[in-house]
């Protein structure tokens, strides 16, 4: 059984870029959040894709985007990139049966120089 | 407003050194309590998930408890595997939002 799988698993940007990070949900699952996880901190909610509509969002600006596709998988988009926005990116998905329990990826770790 | 607040910080122990590490929690209604491993560099690993007061959960060395204002991961007899950091997290009735801890650090010396 297939857990939740990220790409890339680094990656290096420069200030002003764009990135694109890429998440597949465990097999069964059809919800996906995304978190920025900070060094020495707790994940914090970015935002929350269901039926491919943004469900909630956490305190974030415009700058963080989504999508959810018809097969479930997930993009976050970063665009105008702070050296702030240096961190670990989680993604995790939930599913039927156990809605609210959420299973994480590996992360991508990005970091902005 | 919803938060969660882990102590302590970071925990010393000895092998075969039984504690507890806690979780204050304030949220407006609770839909469910969460408590994660994490190693360092990975993504968190589910433990255990507690939906109302009074409920307990079990897995090898941990046991998860919970009452009306905090829950706790109680440790018994830790191996130096068990070190990690450990991450509690809340979700309430009104949204789908899971709030994190900052986590409590273990150190587990053998």
């Amino acid at each position: 059984d297939a857990g939740v799988t990220q790409s890339p698993t680094h990656l290096i940007k420069t200030r002003g870029q764009q990135v694109t990070l890429r998440c597949s949900p465990k097999s069964g699952h059809d919800t996906v959040s995304w978190y920025q996880q900070a060094l020495g901190q707790g994940p914090q909610f970015i935002f929350q894709y269901y039926e491919e509509e943004e469900r909630q969002r956490g305190n974030f600006p415009d700058r963080f985007s989504g999508h959810q596709f018809p097969n479930y998988s997930s993009e976050l988009n970063v665009n105008a990139l702070l050296l702030g926005d240096s961190a670990l990116y989680l993604c995790a998905s939930s599913g039927t049966g156990d809605r609210e329990t959420q299973y994480f990826g590996p992360g991508t770790r990005l970091l902005v120089l | 407003e919803d938060q969660v607040t882990q102590s302590p910080e970071a925990l010393r122990l000895q092998e075969g050194e039984s504690s507890s590490l806690n979780c204050s929690y304030t949220v407006s209604g609770l839909r469910g309590l969460f408590w994660y491993r994490q190693d360092p560099g990975k993504g968190p690993e589910f433990l255990f998930t507690l939906y109302s007061a009074g409920e307990e959960k079990e897995k090898e060395r941990l046991k998860a408890t919970l009452t009306k204002k905090e829950s706790f991961l109680h440790i018994t007899a830790p191996k130096p595997e068990d070190s990690a950091t450990y991450l509690c997290a809340v979700q309430h009735t009104g949204g789908f939002k899971t709030i994190f801890g900052a986590g409590t650090r273990l150190f587990v010396k053998a």
